[in-house]
């Protein structure tokens, strides 16, 4: 079945450090894939989505690149903010399916 | 603003009791809703879908009669815990499906905390 692999956490970083939360997936078909951020005792938020291959999903200065050939999705920013502490899942959806399967989640924190 | 509600957003009950969580979609009508239960610093576990009008389908290894869904309108669906005892306590998350493109909205959680 279709499933997601992130990187494990937890990941500390300074403020202003590059960021690059890895995201890889098993699926069949053209799913759509998604990271989704969940801030402490909240419920997910969607930061980006891609529903095709080489399309780049981007929000809040995050990027991630859909890439069918190595059937990746990593997470990017080129300056984290301790306000972008929390915990970040990535995420398919099938084709044709209403279902998310969901990445282990990934818990980042940002130090001043 | 936010596009899906619950109620309520923590509660604490006593072993034995039962607890319904509402799960209410704000801004179009929902066919489809789910459900996760959420453990700490770990991924979301789908519990079960609920379908408006129909009976929930529920994933391998929930028990349907402990955690009983009802999708009685296009904008509610309830999920009730059963007899809850301390191993139900948990984060529990509903989501809701905008038909037009599959696009699913997350509940901001309820914390579930059983004596």
């Amino acid at each position: 079945g279709d499933s997601v692999t992130q990187m494990e956490g937890p990941v500390t970083l300074s403020e202003e450090a590059f960021l690059t939360i890895n995201c890889t997936y098993t699926a069949t078909g053209y799913p759509s894939l998604f990271w989704y951020v969940q801030y402490p005792g909240e419920g997910l938020q969607l930061l980006l989505k891609a529903t095709k291959a080489d399309d780049k999903g981007s929000n809040k200065g995050f990027e991630a690149t859909y890439r069918k050939e190595t059937t990746s999705f990593h997470l990017e920013k080129g300056s984290v903010q301790v306000s972008d502490s929390a915990v970040y899942f990535c995420a398919l959806r099938g084709q044709g399916a209403q279902k998310l399967v969901f990445g282990q989640g990934t818990r980042l924190t940002i130090n001043p | 603003g936010a596009v899906v509600s619950q109620h309520p957003s923590w509660v604490i009950c006593k072993s034995g009791t039962s607890v319904k969580i509402e799960c209410r979609s704000l801004d179009f009508q929902a066919t489809t809703m789910f459900w996760y239960r959420q453990f700490p610093k770990q991924s979301l576990m789908l519990m079960a879908t609920s379908n408006e009008g129909s009976k929930a389908t529920y994933e391998q290894g929930v028990e349907k009669d402990k955690f009983l869904i009802n999708h009685a309108s296009l904008t509610l669906s309830t999920l009730t815990v059963t007899s809850a005892h301390p191993e139900d306590s948990s984060f529990y998350i509903c989501s809701v499906v905008r038909d037009s493109n599959n696009e699913q909205f997350f509940g901001p959680g309820t914390r579930l905390t059983v004596l």
